[in-house]
């Protein structure tokens, strides 16, 4: 399998921007996470699903952002619209079961000048 | 509410020699899961080890063990004859009963050849 993926795993866009970051969990897995990593606030779960249905959303900063997963197989995190403060990295996870291993994406580096 | 404390921003440690990653968290529950994961420059979180409550057994994995002390809410890492390809940020993550993972702040780790 060929892990998780993200896209685009960089991005910089400008303020004011519709920016929307995509991830493809592992064939199999039930639980999707979406995750924020700065060096200020560290890792934030900001939304996770499970089989396809959102679960707890009480990490995602405002209404600016929102998430879907329409399948099994495809999830977005879009922020609109982007602000300077929503520079960070942000994780698509996935895992199979409640206690399973949690696989990271590799990431996507969000700058917003 | 739970937390996870890492007191140790940034470790090193000789090539080939043995380093220590301290843990805590604090948590009312009994029975939790408790993780070790390495974030290379790359930036994708890898599993390094994990670690059920109700077991006794320490945790091994090749060079990685854990000591998880229950009473004292205690969860190190030792690295073994660390490698240079050890050098990362190491987070140690608790999971709650809702399985959510509640991350420490992570300690840097650097090798020195």
């Amino acid at each position: 399998d060929a892990g998780v993926i993200q896209s685009p795993r960089h991005e910089v866009t400008e303020m004011g921007q519709e920016v929307t970051l995509r991830c493809k969990p592992i064939s199999g897995h039930d639980y999707l996470f979406w995750y924020r990593q700065t060096m200020m606030r560290g890792l934030e779960l900001l939304i996770y699903f499970n089989n396809n249905v959102p679960i707890d959303d009480s990490g995602m900063p405002e209404d600016r952002f929102s998430a879907k997963m329409p399948n099994a197989s495809f999830s977005t995190l879009k922020i609109q619209p982007s602000e300077p403060r929503d520079s960070a990295v942000y994780f698509c996870a996935s895992r199979t079961g409640a206690w399973g291993e949690l696989f990271f994406g590799e990431g996507s580096r969000l700058t917003v000048l | 509410a739970q937390t996870v404390t890492q007191s140790q921003p940034e470790m090193s440690v000789q090539e080939a020699e043995t380093v220590t990653l301290s843990c805590t968290y604090d948590t009312s529950e009994s029975d939790y899961y408790l993780f070790w994961y390495k974030q290379p420059p790359s930036r994708q979180m890898i599993l390094v080890i994990r670690q059920e409550a109700y077991k006794q057994q320490n945790a091994t994995e090749n060079r990685f063990s854990v000591n998880f002390q229950k009473a004292a809410k205690s969860f190190s890492l030792k690295i073994s004859d660390s490698q240079l390809g050890d050098a990362a940020m190491y987070f140690c993550a608790y999971a709650d009963s809702n399985y959510q993972l509640i991350w420490g702040a992570g300690t840097k780790l650097i090798i020195k050849p």
